[in-house]
């Protein structure tokens, strides 16, 4: 089975600019969350997605969004860029049932300039 | 308010020098506590889930328990290869977001 897959695994872009991030979960996996990694704030949790709708927010201002589409991939979008938001983006898939595995991607490595 | 501390921030061992991380935890209504290990510049690879205090898991030289306030991870003669970033996360509440300590940075040398 592959697992989660993640597009671009590597983006530059300026301060104010856009970026839109895709996420693929397993197959058959239903839930989708994004997690920003960072070096002195670790793995922050920004949303989760369930079947097309979000289900839990972190707590990140209103430029970090996503969706989620009806084959279950997800996207998230960052708007007006800050240097700040530089990190290692990462999607986790979870198989809706009693048990609570996430699986992660690889991860998209954002460089704000 | 929910949080998750790991100890120590790094270990170094020596191959075949046994240790154990630790992972204390705070959290209202523990749904889960999980670990993953990290390679450098890659995604959390999952390792274990416990849900009840006394539960033990083992995968290969690695074994997880977990009671009531912290979980250990135990290393049994490691190898370079287990070298990684080891992370503890905990899911509580009603929610599936998991909350991450911030890690043991793990190095094991030959």
């Amino acid at each position: 089975k592959a697992g989660v897959t993640q597009t671009p695994r590597y983006l530059i872009k300026t301060r104010g600019q856009q970026v839109t991030l895709s996420c693929s979960p397993i197959s058959g996996h239903r839930s989708v969350s994004w997690y920003q990694q960072t070096p002195g704030q670790g793995l922050q949790f920004l949303f989760e997605y369930f079947s097309e709708t979000q289900r839990n927010k972190g707590n990140f201002p209103g430029r970090f969004s996503g969706r989620q589409f009806s084959n279950s991939r997800s996207e998230m979008n960052v708007s007006t860029l800050e240097l700040g938001d530089s990190a290692l983006y990462l999607c986790a898939s979870r198989q809706e049932s009693s048990y609570n595995e996430q699986f992660f991607g690889p991860g998209t490595r954002l460089t704000v300039l | 308010e929910d949080q998750v501390t790991q100890s120590p921030e790094a270990l170094r061992l020596q191959e075949g020098e046994s240790s154990s991380l630790n992972c204390s935890y705070t959290v209202s209504g523990l749904r889960g506590l999980f670990w993953y290990r990290q390679d450098p510049g890659k995604g959390p690879e999952f390792l274990f889930t416990l849900y009840s205090a006394g539960e033990e898991k083992e995968k290969e030289r690695l074994k997880a328990t977990l009671t009531k306030k912290e979980s250990f991870l135990h290393i049994t003669a490691p190898k370079p290869e287990d070298s990684a970033t080891y992370l503890c996360a905990v899911q509580a509440g009603g929610y599936n977001k998991l909350i991450f300590g911030a890690g043991t940075r793990l190095a094991v040398h030959p």
